[in-house]
């Protein structure tokens, strides 16, 4: 079973300009997640999908991240503009649903870095 | 709001100890804790997760224990190994929804 792809899995620019990332999630999944984990730190979640439907985007900075999910499979995740804060990396993550006991497969990552 | 902290940040042992790595969440209401392994450039792995219910769950060389009511988790490692060096987090789910909310991390390098 092939698993949650990203890409790219490094990128760098410089603060003020856009940036997104691309998720594959597992086959089948309903669920998708996007988390920005800062170095030294645990990954926050930034905004959660079931399905093509936003079911938790509180914690995104919607005043420069977006995020969408077309037709419920792929997901992108821009950044416009950037700022040196937002250096991180960016793990998408993939779930059957939203039971409880779901388990979320994780990708390797985007690795996010702004001079 | 739900606050995770994972003690030691950062730990190193020889090759064969046997090791505790733990976690403590402020707020009880959790559905589940789960223990994940991210290796450098890599994803998280799921390692075990144990429901609220359940006082732990094992893998292998895993044990992971739940003690609910004093917010606290621990993850035993019997017999490590150099493989077992990467970075171990918990998480928890609370009960009004499916958001995981991660602790910082302990960094292990197991010594050959």
């Amino acid at each position: 079973e092939a698993g949650v792809a990203q890409s790219p899995r490094y990128k760098i620019i410089e603060k003020r300009q856009s940036v997104a990332f691309w998720c594959n999630p597992i086959s089948g999944h309903a669920t998708l997640y996007w988390y920005q984990q800062i170095l030294g730190q645990g990954p926050k979640l930034l905004i959660q999908f079931q399905n093509n439907g936003v079911v938790d985007d509180s914690q995104l900075p919607k005043d420069r991240f977006s995020a969408e999910r077309l037709k419920g499979v792929d997901s992108t995740l821009k950044i416009q503009p950037a700022k040196l804060e937002d250096s991180a990396v960016y793990l998408c993550a993939s779930s059957l649903g939203t039971w409880n006991t779901d388990t979320q497969y994780f990708g390797p990552g985007t690795r996010l870095t702004v001079l | 709001k739900q606050e995770v902290t994972q003690i030691p940040a950062a730990l190193s042992v020889p090759e064969g100890e046997n090791l505790v790595l733990n976690c403590s969440f402020t707020d009880s209401a959790i559905y589940n804790l789960q223990w994940f392994r991210q290796d450098p450039g890599k994803g998280l792995t799921s390692l075990l997760l144990i429901q609220s219910s359940q006082r732990e769950q094992t893998s292998g060389r895993l044990n992971a224990s739940l003690d609910k009511s004093s917010g606290r988790s621990t993850l035993y490692i019997a017999a490590s190994q150099p493989g077992d060096s990467a970075t171990y987090l918990c998480a928890v789910k609370e009960t009004s929804g499916s958001r995981l909310t991660f602790g910082e991390g302990t960094q292990l390098t197991v010594n050959p």
